[in-house]
């Protein structure tokens, strides 16, 4: 069964630009969710999906939005880039059985660099 | 505010040694604790923890809960080169629907030949 993939796996903004970056869960997985990690703040959760609605978010600024489609891929926006936005952005995916959420497996992420 | 501390911060043993990372907890409605270990780029899933006092093990790696004193061990016994990584604790809560993970900020380990 392939992995979660997540693309580009690098990209570099300027400052105030906008970016898109993408995820595809590991087939049959209904959950997505988006974490960015930073070596100062560590890994923080941005926020999840399921069934094309965000169920849950982290403390992020309105700059950060997301959103997933039917097959579950799921998409992340960051709006007017700051250089403090440069990270790793890791999505992660998984199963979900009925009310129970199954455990969260990474993709490779998303490096972006502003500058 | 929640929280996930994991001690020690960093770590250089030699191959064969015994390591013991600590990952403690503090969140109002804990549902499970996981391991991840992460060497380049993704965290990979090792364990995860729901129950206290019972042993999760793989190969060399075990992992124990203690919900009483909210505390998680990872022990790596007879340590290699290739295990040399950031090892991430993460909790998640119950009350939220869907899922969502607070991580500590890691142990990284370096294993020496």
């Amino acid at each position: 069964k392939a992995g979660v993939t997540q693309t580009p796996r690098y990209l570099i903004k300027t400052r105030g630009q906008q970016v898109t970056l993408s995820c595809s869960p590991i087939s049959g997985h209904r959950s997505v969710s988006w974490y960015q990690q930073t070596p100062g703040q560590g890994l923080q959760f941005l926020f999840e999906y399921f069934s094309e609605t965000q169920r849950n978010k982290g403390n992020f600024p309105g700059r950060f939005s997301g959103r997933q489609f039917s097959n579950s891929r799921s998409e992340m926006n960051v709006s007017t880039l700051e250089l403090g936005d440069s990270a790793l952005y890791l999505c992660a995916s998984s199963l979900v059985r009925g009310d129970s959420t199954d455990t969260q497996y990474f993709g490779p992420g998303t490096r972006l660099t502003v500058l | 505010e929640d929280k996930v501390v994991q001690s020690p911060l960093s770590l250089v043993v030699h191959e064969g040694d015994t390591v013991t990372l600590n990952c403690s907890y503090e969140v109002t409605n804990f549902r499970s604790l996981l391991w991840y270990k992460q060497e380049k780029k993704a965290p990979t899933f090792l364990f995860m923890l729901t129950s206290s006092g019972i042993e999760k093990k793989s190969g060399r790696l075990s992992s124990i809960l203690d919900k009483k004193e909210l505390f998680s061990i990872l022990n790596i016994t007879a340590t290699q080169t290739g295990d040399s990584a950031v090892y991430l604790c993460a909790v998640e809560e119950w009350g939220n629907a869907g899922n969502m993970l607070t991580f500590g900020g890691g142990t990284r380990l370096m294993v020496k030949p």
